[in-house]
C-alpha cells in the first residue's frame, strides 16, 4: 500500500539556522500538502503543491513538489523560535495517509 | 461553526468501559476524518465520511471501533470495552469535500486516557 516517508525524524538546530525535512512516497501523488503542529496543539495546514516540479514559498518556508510527484521538501530559512513544532507532509491520493513527522527542535 | 469542535477535549475511563468521541465538523463540510495521534507519532488515519456514509473505514483497527454520521454533520467515534492501548489523542477534521484539492481543518482533538 502506499507510504509516505518523512526525514529526519528529529532535527535540532541553533536559532538562525536553516532546516530541511524531506517527504518521500513508494506511489505517485495527486498532490500533496504539508502541515505543521505545534506542541499541545493540532495540525494546521501550511501549503499545497499540486504540479511537478512545483515550488512555493511562504516568507521564509520553501515548499517543493518532485518532477515525478514522489518527493517533496520543506526548507526554513534562518529558523525562529516561533518554527518548532512538528512537521507533517499528507499524501493525498486514494488515502490521506500522513508522514511520521519531522520535530524541530530549535536551540536558542 | 467557525471551526471543528471535538467533546470532550479530555477522557479519563477504566479499562472495559465504552466511550463516545463526538465531531462537530465546520459548517457545509461534506468529507469528515477521524485520526487517532499517539505520542510522538503522527495522526493516524482511521476513517473518512463523504456525507453520512463511511467511503473508508479500512483505518479502525478492530471491531471495537465504529463511528457514525447519521445526518451528515456531527460524527460519533464509538470504542467498546477499551484497553490501555487505546489511548491516545483522537483528532477529527473535516474538508469542503472528499477530493485530493481541499484542506483538512482539525479539531483540538479529544485526548482519551484507559486506566
Amino acid at each position: 500500500g502506499q507510504q509516505v516517508m518523512q526525514i529526519p525524524q528529529y532535527q535540532h538546530v541553533q536559532e538562525g539556522e536553516d532546516f530541511t525535512t524531506y517527504c518521500n512516497s513508494s506511489t505517485t501523488l495527486s498532490n500533496i500538502q504539508w502541515y505543521k503542529q505545534r506542541p499541545g496543539g493540532h495540525p494546521v495546514f501550511l501549503i499545497q503543491l499540486v504540479k511537478s516540479g512545483e515550488v512555493k514559498k511562504q516568507k521564509r518556508l520553501t515548499f517543493q513538489f518532485g518532477e515525478a510527484k514522489k518527493n517533496s521538501s520543506l526548507h526554513i530559512t534562518a529558523t525562529q523560535t516561533t518554527d518548532v513544532g512538528t512537521y507533517f507532509c499528507v499524501g493525498r491520493d486514494d488515502k490521506i495517509i500522513f508522514g511520521k513527522g519531522t520535530r524541530l527542535h530549535i536551540l536558542p | 461553526g467557525a471551526g471543528v469542535s471535538q467533546t470532550p477535549s479530555n477522557k479519563v475511563t477504566e479499562k472495559g468501559k465504552y466511550v463516545e468521541l463526538r465531531c462537530d465538523p465546520i459548517s457545509g463540510h461534506t468529507a469528515l476524518y477521524w485520526y487517532r495521534q499517539s505520542l510522538g507519532q503522527g495522526p493516524e488515519f482511521l476513517i473518512y465520511f463523504q456525507g453520512t456514509g463511511a467511503a473508508d473505514d479500512s483505518g479502525l483497527p478492530n471491531d471495537r471501533f465504529f463511528a457514525v454520521r447519521p445526518e451528515g454533520s456531527v460524527s460519533t467515534l464509538k470504542i467498546q470495552r477499551t484497553e490501555r492501548g487505546d489511548s491516545a489523542v483522537y483528532l477529527c477534521a473535516s474538508s469542503l469535500v472528499s477530493s485530493g484539492a481541499n484542506v483538512l481543518t482539525f479539531g483540538a482533538g479529544s485526548r482519551l486516557t484507559v486506566l
